[in-house]
């Protein structure tokens, strides 16, 4: 079956710092690849996503690429800021037999100090 | 941007009670809505997919009796957690989308502690 991993938490860093949590899948087919993010006491929001191989997803300053040789869809961000603690899921959606399902990571809490 | 709502955000009930939380979806026609339930440090797991005026399609290991799932109308879909026991206790996520190509949009959680 298909599953997400991504790197434990928590995580620290100090603002201005370079940011990537790590993110490996395996799934059948081709999947569509996810980082979504949830703020304290908010819903998951969508930050960004690739659909096929070498995709590059951006938004906010945060960025992945899917990497389909390695398996891998690592989320980077150039210099945090305190604004952006919050809970990060990687996830992918398969559409095979025509149900478009999501498989979530565990989630990497990231704290950023001020 | 689209919004889903959920209601409780947070309930206790004792043990063999049941509890309902309600989903809505509300500036959009949600024609799919699912619902996850999350455990402590662990992933969202999903539970089951609801089309409106259609039986949900249940997970494997997901029970259908204990977990009965409501998507009457294109803007509101209700988990009922029947009979609860503390095992149940848990986070419920709703997610809604309009179509088969959108994203799914997510509600702020549900938090369920059975006593």
């Amino acid at each position: 079956g298909n599953s997400v991993t991504q790197m434990e938490g928590p995580v620290t860093l100090s603002e201005e710092a370079f940011l990537t949590i790590n993110c490996t899948y395996t799934a059948t087919g081709y999947p569509s690849l996810f980082w979504y993010v949830q703020y304290p006491g908010e819903g998951l929001q969508l930050l960004l996503k690739a659909t096929k191989a070498d995709d590059k997803g951006s938004n906010k300053g945060f960025e992945a690429t899917y990497r389909k040789e390695t398996t891998s869809f690592h989320l980077e961000k150039g210099s945090v800021q305190v604004s952006d603690s919050a809970v990060y899921f990687c996830a992918l959606s398969d559409r095979s037999g025509g149900n478009e399902k999501l498989t979530f990571g565990t989630g990497t809490r990231l704290t950023i100090i001020p | 941007g689209a919004v889903v709502s959920q209601h409780p955000s947070r309930v206790i009930c004792k043990s063999g009670t049941s509890v309902k939380i309600e989903c809505r979806s509300l500036d959009f026609q949600a024609t799919t809505m699912f619902w996850y339930r999350q455990f402590p440090k662990q992933s969202l797991m999903l539970m089951a997919t609801s089309n409106e005026g259609s039986k949900a399609t249940y997970e494997q290991g997901v029970e259908k009796d204990k977990f009965l799932i409501n998507h009457a109308s294109l803007t509101l879909s209700t988990l009922t957690v029947t009979s609860a026991h503390p095992e149940d206790s848990s986070f419920y996520i709703c997610s809604a989308r309009d179509s088969p190509n959108y994203e799914q949009y997510f509600g702020p959680g549900t938090r369920l502690t059975v006593t």
